[in-house]
């Protein structure tokens, strides 16, 4: 089966660039979530989407970022205009959404972003 | 609110060493808890879970038992290989099929 699957793999580009990362989750499961990770501030979670509805996004450091789910099968992040510190390693990752909290996520091999 | 704390690392070990990492949460219930593994340059990977008090989960020789009394899942490997070399990551379900996740530790295993 294919797991979730992000692109690109790797990313660099100027400050003020627009950056668009893309995910596309396991069929069948109907939760999606984006994370940051650095060293720094270790795994964050930005947001969460449930059959394609933005149900958390308090984790979205500023007004810069921004995520769709237009169907069940693809969910963008976009940072427009990027800065250096948004450099880190970005993950989608996608679980049965049950309600019930005890379905584990599957996680994509992630984005790693480079702004410089 | 509720987290998770686990041991920070990072932890070296020699090969064929006995692993223990330490793992408690907090929570206003009775969650999910899993353990995930991250390889070098790939995403996190369930390792193991368990879903109610007493439950063992395993995997791949590792082990954690999910202990209420305790409110703990640690997680334990007998023989631990160099292949076995990746970072761990404690975690717990949460509302609308969040996961809170550890700070994770670093583990290093050496021939």
């Amino acid at each position: 089966d294919a797991g979730v699957i992000q692109s690109p793999r790797h990313e660099v580009t100027e400050m003020g660039q627009e950056v668009t990362l893309r995910c596309k989750p396991i069929s069948g499961h109907n939760s999606l979530f984006w994370y940051r990770q650095t060293m720094m501030r270790g795994l964050e979670l930005l947001i969460y989407f449930n059959n394609n509805v933005p149900i958390d996004d308090s984790g979205m450091p500023e007004d810069r970022f921004s995520a769709k789910m237009p169907n069940a099968s693809f969910s963008t992040l976009k940072i427009q205009p990027s800065e250096p510190r948004d450099s880190a390693v970005y993950f989608c990752a996608s679980s049965r959404g049950t309600g019930m909290s005890n379905q584990p996520q599957h996680f994509g091999d992630g984005t790693r972003l480079s702004i410089l | 609110g509720d987290s998770v704390t686990q041991m920070e690392g990072p932890v070296t070990l020699s090969e064929e060493a006995f692993l223990t990492i330490n793992c408690t949460y907090t929570a206003t219930g009775y969650p999910s808890l899993f353990w995930y593994v991250q390889y070098p340059g790939e995403g996190l990977q369930l390792l193991l879970k368990a879903t109610k008090a007493d439950d063992k989960g395993s995997n791949k020789g590792f082990e954690a038992t999910y202990r209420k009394e305790t409110t703990s899942f640690h997680l334990e490997k007998g023989s631990v290989q160099v292949s076995d070399s990746a970072v761990y990551f404690c975690a717990q379900g949460t509302s609308y099929d969040k996961v809170i996740f550890g700070p994770g530790t670093s583990l290093s295993v050496i021939p």
